[in-house]
């Protein structure tokens, strides 16, 4: 079984400051993905980033950024330039690469960002 | 751009009763999951739908919850018998193939009184 540790439950920052969510995880597997889901006070589970455990290279969208550190079963958040708008849960999840199989998501707990004006 | 719809947005129920929850997934997409998070807390995974069948199911998933594609495009999840602990908000999500991501419905606030 996979567990997801996220060991910030919040933080808060300025507006326009760069923040890390931090998010450890426990796993046998060799293949597998991780993502980062922001949740807003609508409570809709929203994509930010996505990482394939293969790709050496760190994921980009934009202001997110991950540091992905495999052999630490490491998974951080980069937010650069942080926007008001980022305030949210914050959730780091694991998917298993069963070769095509159906699996689901393994949630950590959350962190609850703020982003002060 | 195609999103994943549940419905209704809020369910109150009295305990005992039974609850049908509704999803219509992304139609090209092939898998299709439902997700619980009880309020405060993490997300956690209830079940998995491929091939008109459950390809996986968490322990929370017992006897008292089940899943159906009844016509081709909606996905529901049925809880018999609720419980004041089955109060949560319950997400579906579907994916197009095994390697894309999950997106995820608004969920649905279900009550149980």
């Amino acid at each position: 079984a996979q567990t997801v540790t996220q060991s910030q439950p919040e933080m808060s920052v300025q507006e326009a400051e760069t923040v890390t969510l931090s998010c450890t995880y426990d796993t046998s597997e060799n293949n597998y993905y991780l993502f980062w889901y922001k949740q807003p006070p609508s409570r809709q589970m929203i994509l930010v980033i996505r990482q394939e455990a293969y790709k050496q290279q760190n994921a980009t969208e934009n202001r997110f950024s991950v540091n992905f550190q495999k052999a630490a079963k490491s998974f951080s958040l980069k937010i650069s330039d942080s926007q008001l708008g980022d305030t949210a849960m914050y959730f780091c999840a694991f998917a298993k690469d069963s070769g095509g199989g159906a699996d689901g998501l393994t949630f950590g707990k959350g962190t609850h960002l703020i982003i002060q004006p | 751009e195609p999103e994943v719809t549940q419905t209704p947005s809020h369910q109150v129920t009295q305990m005992g009763q039974e609850v049908i929850l509704r999803c219509v997934p992304i139609s090209n997409h092939l898998y299709f999951y439902w997700y619980r998070q009880i309020l405060g807390q993490k997300v956690e995974f209830l079940v998995s739908f491929y091939n008109n069948e459950i390809s996986e199911k968490s322990e929370i998933f017992d006897d008292q919850f089940s899943v159906e594609r009844p016509d081709g495009s909606n996905f529901t999840l049925k809880i018999r018998s609720t419980k004041l602990e089955d109060s949560a908000m319950y997400f579906c999500a579907s994916r197009e193939g095994s390697y894309t991501e999950a997106f995820f419905g608004q969920g649905t606030r279900l009550t149980v009184v």
